[in-house]
């Protein structure tokens, strides 16, 4: 059984660009949530989907960001118009609803 | 929201020592305390979690111990070994389904 899939591994963008980050759950797990962790920082929430609904995204910023989860896919957390500020290591965690909650390695997000 | 701090930010220790990690959370209506380990590069792996209804959870050399009345949890490592060199988080859960929310984490270092 596979762990949290998560691509790239690195993503580089110019200011101004779009960013796509790619999250496949583990096998059977329909729930998935987003957290970003900037340098020597904690993890910080961003969204909690499951398959088709957004269940809460207290934690995405109002505008540039949006994510996905559709029924047939991976999810996706989508950057448009990238700044250096959304320089940042973004990670995907997957459950099947229970309480444990499995990370993804993560893609690391490098706006020059 | 929950709010979680965690303590100390960084710890060094002996190998074979002991290492205690202490976080406390505000809302009083969460019920799942989970521990992760995150090591450089990685995504956080889930070493140990407890529930609201239970005080303490061994697992080989790590425990994890839980006051309820005064909203703070630990997590204990005997033995340590330079493997356990890593960032420790504690996080805090109110109920399945909800968001984890994080402490701020701990550099773990094991001088051999």
């Amino acid at each position: 059984n596979a762990g949290v899939m998560q691509n790239p591994r690195h993503l580089v963008r110019r200011r101004g660009q779009e960013a796509r980050l790619r999250c496949s759950p583990m096998k059977g797990h329909s729930h998935v949530y987003w957290y970003r962790q900037l340098p020597e920082e904690g993890l910080k929430f961003m969204v909690y989907l499951q398959k088709e609904n957004i269940i809460d995204e207290s934690g995405m910023p109002k505008e540039r960001f949006s994510a996905e989860f559709p029924k047939e896919g991976p999810s996706i957390l989508r950057i448009q118009q990238v700044v250096r500020g959304d320089s940042a290591a973004y990670f995907c965690a997957s459950s099947p609803g229970y309480e444990k909650l499995f990370f993804g390695s993560g893609t690391q997000l490098s706006v020059l | 929201g929950e709010n979680v701090e965690q303590h100390p930010s960084t710890l060094s220790v002996q190998e074979g020592d002991s290492a205690v990690i202490k976080c406390t959370y505000s809302d009083s209506a969460s019920n799942y305390f989970p521990w992760y380990k995150q090591e450089l590069g990685k995504g956080p792996q889930l070493i140990i979690d407890i529930r609201s209804n239970v005080g303490e959870k061994k697992d080989q050399r790590i425990a994890v111990t839980l006051n309820k009345t005064a909203k703070h949890f630990s997590l204990h490592i005997t033995e340590t070994q330079p493997e356990d060199s890593a960032v420790y988080f504690c996080a805090a859960r109110k109920a399945a389904g909800n968001k984890l929310t994080f402490g701020g984490g701990t550099r773990v270092l094991v001088k051999p």
